[in-house]
């Protein structure tokens, strides 16, 4: 079945403890992205992925990092989470000849 | 000004009536609209694309695309409670890389029985 997986689904941490989220497809898409959603904001782009070894900041990147080493993979890394890191995160893939991003089931993250 | 204005509902219709969902984006140079549907505690979904002007029909749901006055809308007929969930509008900003999606904060329509 094509998917995207995410881990955790649901993460409660403390401020300071680095943390990381990861991320798998297995549609050999070569476009990953982190997405995190707010109540009235919506969805904003943390950071995005062309390709293995090519990444680049959306909107929000601030506090976060992200690594490309393999296609499938696309872990979201949070080197010292802060309260306002609480969201919920979504990963998302796309292939070259498509107009649909495929979105994962989201990680609810919780910063004491 | 938002790059995406929805207004955030929620919507009610009965069932079986048409529910008509309306985004207005600010920037003028984008070409690719989408209409993604998330239900509650749920991943966004796409339900549809639009690239040109007019309408584009997909089983119950109806895209319509103004470039001009820079509107896009969703219709959906014959509205089932299943329909209710909030429903994204996005556009693929322009000159800024490969498929890089600018949402707007989502319409939540409720479909009564």
């Amino acid at each position: 079945e094509a998917q995207v997986t995410q881990n955790p689904r649901y993460l409660i941490t403390v401020t300071g403890k680095k943390l990381t989220v990861t991320c798998s497809q297995n549609m050999n898409h070569e476009y990953m992205s982190w997405y995190r959603q707010d109540p009235g904001l919506g969805l904003r782009q943390i950071y995005y992925s062309m390709n293995v070894e090519v990444t680049d900041k959306g909107d929000v990147p601030e506090g976060y990092k992200v690594s490309r080493k393999e296609k499938r993979n696309f872990p979201l890394i949070l080197e010292s989470p802060s309260p306002n890191q609480t969201s919920l995160y979504f990963c998302a893939s796309q292939g070259l000849a498509t107009d649909t991003q495929y979105f994962g089931p989201g990680t609810r993250l919780t910063v004491l | 000004q938002k790059e995406v204005e929805q207004n955030s509902g929620p919507l009610s219709v009965p069932e079986g009536a048409i529910a008509s969902l309306n985004c207005t984006y600010s920037d003028r140079g984008s070409q690719s609209f989408f209409w993604y549907r998330q239900y509650s505690g749920k991943s966004p979904e796409l339900i549809m694309s639009i690239y040109s002007n007019g309408d584009k029909e997909d089983g119950r749901f109806t895209a319509q695309l103004n470039k001009a006055s820079q509107y896009v809308s969703l219709l959906i007929r014959d509205s089932q409670p299943s329909d209710s969930a909030t429903y994204l509008c996005a556009f693929e900003g322009v000159n800024t890389g490969f498929q890089k999606l600018v949402f707007g904060t989502g319409t939540r329509l409720l479909v009564s029985p």
